[in-house]
């Protein structure tokens, strides 16, 4: 199975800020990696699929880059509404679909 | 709207059992691969098992595989997970998902993301 690794585990930041998350899995994957935020009590969200496509509706300070064994995840301009946990998913070899351990980005 | 229902959690003794439900509506149900995730108490996202389009084809994690069964009704727009001999382990929030293949710009591969999830339903196994 890929294993995930994403870093760092959790972040602090204040609005307005630029921040980047990293995920690196155990083998190659291509840019089948999708990224996913989520709040306590409510539902996860699609934010990134294939590694920098866009999903509809997220904002565009939201984007992602990277291939093979090295993705990033970053926000510019960070809202308040952004405070949340970000997991990375690889779709490459499946199943199972594996995620990363999240990062929690706080205040 | 596009929705994901779930229900079916409860309290439940290690070594039972429970069928969690999940109602989809404002989409074509039997168009979409779906799948069940499930998040501990301070842990993050685990993926537990999904199902094709016709019911044929299903794949479950490790930890779940001969105690879960996921299957889906078409007809009824709902999809299930049947959970036996449960383990304290299990206590998670089950969330529903739907599989959505989105096609990847550069090389037009699909790439399969979850796309809707739902607001979960939760399961504890205590005694």
């Amino acid at each position: 199975d890929i294993q995930m690794t994403q870093s760092p585990s959790s972040l602090s930041a204040s609005v307005g800020d630029r921040v980047t998350i990293t995920c690196r899995p155990s083998q190659s994957i291509g840019v089948y990696l999708n990224w996913y935020q989520h709040k306590p009590g409510k539902a996860p969200k699609l934010l990134i699929f294939a590694a920098s496509s866009l999903q509809t509706g997220v904002p565009s300070r939201f984007s992602g880059s990277g291939s093979g064994t090295d993705f990033t995840l970053t926000i510019s301009n960070l809202q308040p509404e952004d405070f949340a946990i970000y997991y990375c998913q690889q779709s490459y070899s499946t199943p199972p679909y594996t995620f990363g351990q999240g990062t929690k980005l706080e205040i | 709207e596009v929705q994901l229902v779930e229900s079916g959690g409860a309290l439940v003794q290690p070594g039972g059992s429970l069928r969690l439900s999940c109602a989809a509506s404002g989409f074509t149900f039997s168009s979409f691969w779906m799948h069940w995730v499930r998040q501990a108490p301070g842990e993050g996202l685990v993926w537990v098992a999904g199902i094709n389009t016709d019911g044929r084809k299903t794949s479950y994690a490790d930890a779940v595989k001969g105690r879960f069964t996921i299957s889906r009704d078409s007809a009824k727009n709902t999809l299930h997970l049947q959970m036996n001999s449960l383990r304290v382990e299990d206590t998670a929030v089950y969330f529903c998902v739907r599989d959505h293949p989105f096609v990847v710009e550069v090389d037009a591969t699909i790439d399969n993301a979850f796309d809707i999830w739902g607001q979960g339903t939760s399961v504890t196994v205590s005694s």
